[in-house]
């Protein structure tokens, strides 16, 4: 059974940091290519930004609202995706997900406020 | 930035057909996956690569795409089946997706 389990959220600051993990099981993680999405309170989906397969060059692509402050990574011998997050915003408070097309974790929520 | 466009709202009764529109400038040459998200619920994937049902899906879902529109159908919608729904694909290089804004379907 395909498993996907975030950790890391929390309450941090305005201009603070935070480094959001996925737990993945039950297919083959270094082969995929893993999504970060997001959805703020009451709001629609956002995509966050996407790492390739180390196969396919490990490349990572960003939205335009997170891009230079958000970093995706991952570690294929522990089958884990990362998302460290920067100079975090109000406007970043939001349930983030870590997604495999067909599968989605069950979140976890950032809060960024004073 | 690319943008897909969707109708804020969609109300059917009961055993009628529901459409939901979603367009985009790249979609004639990207592929759409439609995402379904009950309330409370996290998203589930209801048709991928334009008119691919997952399994377990009800066959009432059909995709299709002409043009630079997508369609998301439901014949003979069911109650359960009130939902957001939310169409997701890319832009013309490929390397940035986006969603949609979503259609609330009231059943």
């Amino acid at each position: 059974e395909v498993q996907l389990v975030e950790s890391g959220g929390g309450l941090v600051k305005p201009g603070g940091s935070l480094r959001l993990s996925c737990a993945a099981s039950g297919f083959s993680f270094r082969d995929a290519w893993m999504t970060w999405v997001r959805q703020a309170p009451g709001k629609g989906l956002e995509w966050v930004g996407r790492i390739r397969s180390e196969a396919d060059g490990g490349a990572t692509d960003y939205a335009a609202p997170v891009k230079g402050r958000f970093t995706i990574s991952r570690d294929d011998s522990s089958n884990t995706l990362y998302m460290d997050m920067n100079s975090l915003q109000t406007e970043d408070t939001a349930v983030y997900y870590c997604v495999l097309i067909d599968c989605w974790g069950q979140g976890t929520l950032v809060t960024v406020a004073s | 930035s690319y943008e897909l466009t969707q109708p804020p709202s969609v109300s059917v009764s009961p055993g009628q057909t529901a459409t939901i529109t979603c367009s985009g400038d790249a979609l004639p040459k990207k592929y759409v996956f439609w995402y379904q998200q009950k309330s409370g619920q996290t998203p589930k994937l209801v048709i991928y690569e334009d008119n691919e049902r997952p399994s377990g899906i009800p066959e009432r879902f059909s995709g299709s795409k002409s043009g630079t529109k997508a369609t998301l159908i439901i014949s003979g919608a069911q109650v359960e089946d009130e939902a957001d729904y939310y169409c997701y694909s890319s832009d013309s290089s490929g390397n940035q997706r986006v969603f949609g804004g979503g259609t609330k379907l009231t059943v």
